[in-house]
């Protein structure tokens, strides 16, 4: 798999439950960032965890990393139908400044 | 809030025209990107842009493209003779700082050549 894949590629909820979404990317980073797209829409940045970071939390959203393993989840909580939209990791490398993006989620959640 | 603004929304050219697209950062930022999307692929990096020159880029960047900062202000990416495989949504980003800080993305410019 390439860099920031995540999984699953598609997740149908209803609303009040949790979603999770994974990604796994290949080479170290500096931090991994996630990004909320609305259909036809620009990315909206949710939350960025550093390297040394393990875990971090944004309203309803948790985000863990494990560098070990190569890979971080996003976890949305008491999900809404207004979550509906596409979800995608992206790995700030040691390389330099630029953002690898995954494939990203589509998460459906039906009202 | 502040927000990265993008021109226009959408673009449609013929093959082998050029095309400017049009970004305005936020206005303290200092690092500026533009990326790519071809429809239901993954967004790509293209390039860097920092201290009025290119940081860093990608493959996909070739010669037919080029940026440029004309003011304070604004921020371009121009494709200089389009091919069909050009066809994407292109989002510009600023940033802060160059490491660990949030990207702010703009809304993208659609373009489509026929």
């Amino acid at each position: 798999s390439q860099q920031g894949e995540e999984d699953p590629q598609a997740l149908s909820i209803q609303e009040g439950e949790n979603a999770t979404m994974n990604c796994s990317y290949k080479t170290s980073i500096n931090n991994l960032q996630w990004y909320r797209q609305n259909s036809g829409r620009g990315l909206v940045h949710l939350i960025l965890i550093r390297s040394n970071e393990r875990e971090k939390h944004s309203g309803r959203l948790r985000v863990t990393l494990d560098t070990s393993k190569k890979s971080s989840s996003l976890l949305i909580t008491a999900s809404r139908a207004a979550d509906t939209a596409s979800y995608f990791c992206a790995s700030n490398n040691n390389a330099g400044n630029m953002l690898t993006f995954g494939g990203g989620t589509r998460l459906m959640v039906k009202p | 809030e502040p927000e990265v603004t993008q021109t226009p929304s959408h673009q449609v050219t013929q093959m082998g025209q050029e095309v400017i697209l049009r970004c305005v950062p936020i206005s303290n930022h200092l690092y500026f990107y533009w990326y790519r999307q071809i429809l239901g692929q993954k967004v790509e990096f293209l390039v860097s842009f920092y201290n009025n020159e290119i940081s860093e880029k990608s493959e996909i960047f070739d010669d037919q493209f080029s940026v440029e900062r004309p003011d304070g202000s604004n921020f371009t990416l121009k494709i200089r003779s389009t091919k069909l495989e050009d066809s994407a949504m292109y989002f510009c980003a600023s940033t802060e700082a160059a490491w660990n800080t949030e990207a702010f993305f703009g809304q993208g410019t659609r373009l489509t050549v026929v």
